[in-house]
């Protein structure tokens, strides 16, 4: 049973398409998160949910915009894609608020390259 | 596949005492090894990476192809080092995804 589970892996696309990636958590957790790893392979934050409200948006373009249907899910819309979206998105899920130190679980990634 | 085991979940050690969080992988080829680390009320945050083999804030990690170990230390802990401890490995390429541990949490007691 995968705990953070992300699809798709993959998505190759055009540039100004609309794209989408689904997160789902069957941890019971409270909290999701979107991180995007960069060519350096840091991990940066991008949006984080606790039961469906959004705590952290960090500075991002307004093409990107995450929705939360329920605590389970979290989804990262992407409008207009361009070139620099190409990157690995992760979705990452804790109990509670991660700053307040629980421990994340993490997604499998999701490649996106923009062509 | 490639996979990255940290098989203690939580390890609990007294302030002054050496530390050593276990990282082991199974890859074939030359992997880039990571250890990521989050504070209480901080971002998760790159800790190192093996190709840097630079040692930050006492912590070093040494990459053993033989036992497919990435194992970090610390020779004295501090409490300010209590935190989540994540292991991740990648191919070479700078497009390839992170692979993560489930993560060790470390308790550094006074």
């Amino acid at each position: 049973d995968t705990a953070v589970s992300q699809t798709p892996k993959y998505l190759v696309t055009q540039m100004g398409n609309d794209k989408s990636i689904k997160c789902e958590q069957n941890l019971g957790h409270d909290t999701m998160y979107w991180y995007k790893q960069d060519s350096k392979k840091f991990l940066k934050i991008m949006f984080s949910y606790n039961n469906k409200e959004l705590i952290i948006n960090e500075t991002v373009p307004n093409r990107f915009s995450p929705k939360s249907p329920d605590k389970a899910h979290l989804n990262l819309h992407i409008n207009s894609l361009e070139l620099g979206d190409s990157a690995v998105y992760f979705c990452a899920s804790s109990q509670d608020w991660a700053e307040t130190n629980e421990k994340l679980f993490f997604g499998s990634g999701t490649q996106l390259s923009v062509l | 596949a490639q996979r990255v085991t940290q098989p203690e979940k939580l390890l609990s050690v007294f302030k002054g005492a050496p530390v050593e969080l276990k990282c082991n992988y199974s890859y074939s080829g030359s992997p880039e090894l990571f250890w990521y680390v989050q504070y209480s009320r901080q971002r998760l945050q790159l800790l190192l990476r093996h190709i840097s083999r630079e040692s930050i804030k006492g912590f070093t990690a040494d990459l053993n192809k033989g036992e497919t170990s990435f194992h970090l230390k610390k020779p004295f802990a501090q409490e300010e080092d209590s935190a989540m401890y994540y292991c991740a490995l990648s191919r070479p390429r700078n497009t390839d995804k992170l692979i993560f541990g489930t993560g060790t949490r470390l308790q550094v007691f006074p």
